[in-house]
């Protein structure tokens, strides 16, 4: 089976940078997924690491660490309308599902 | 990124009734996805098709159904709506090989069975 794990919440101040954590364990991965989910909003796609390393994109960076069963979010230059819930989703080899994690919930004060 | 449409947005309906929600794609992916998410609660998959006229069920329990007679639409039907049915339900839709499958959502249907 697959166990996805990262923190329930998490605030941090506009303008600054936070880091958001996600360990999972499967037998079989195949990628993992970072989505932005906005209260009462659809997810929306953020990145998607396979490989080891760091994807940039913007003010967003996605790291996976396959050997660890770890990969971060770092968000920079934060804004109030970041706040949101930010979820982990890994992909099973084995089936082609993805399972998603329960989310962080990013708080942002001015 | 998928265009992907989801109808009702919201819909209030009483306990016993048959409703079906549409779910529609415009990109041609291959498979589609049925989710149930209760507010501030994870994503639980209840349904999937990797291609036409394959439906399977997904890792939460539902009494719900789906068809999936074309590529586009991938409806979901409840038979016999009960309170215990309210919840938000997202549709999303992936191509294989793209991006790892990365699946993308509709707006969802937020429903209410009094």
């Amino acid at each position: 089976g697959q166990n996805i794990d990262q923190p329930t919440e998490m605030t941090a101040t506009e303008g600054a940078i936070v880091q958001i954590n996600c360990t999972y364990q499967t037998s079989g991965f195949n990628g993992l997924f970072w989505y932005q989910q906005h209260a009462g909003e659809a997810p929306t796609f953020l990145s998607y690491n396979v490989l080891d390393g760091l994807e940039e994109k913007g003010r967003f960076s996605s790291f996976l660490s396959r050997s660890k069963g770890y990969s971060y979010l770092l968000l920079k230059e934060l804004q109030m309308k970041d706040s949101a819930s930010y979820l982990c989703a890994v992909r099973d080899r084995r089936d082609d599902k993805i399972i998603f994690g329960k989310g962080t919930r990013l708080h942002i004060l001015p | 990124e998928a265009d992907i449409y989801q109808t009702p947005r919201y819909l209030v309906i009483g306990t016993g009734k048959k409703i079906t929600l549409e779910c529609s794609q415009t990109m041609g992916h291959d498979k589609m996805y049925w989710y149930q998410q209760d507010p501030g609660m994870e994503l639980h998959l209840i349904h999937y098709s990797y291609g036409v006229n394959s439906t399977e069920k997904g890792d939460l329990s539902s009494e719900s159904t789906v068809s999936r007679i074309r590529t586009e639409h991938f409806p979901l039907t409840l038979e016999s709506a009960r309170p215990s049915h309210t919840s938000q339900y997202l549709c999303a839709s992936s191509e294989t090989g793209q991006g790892g499958d990365t699946q993308y959502f509709g707006p969802g249907t937020r429903l209410t069975v009094l």
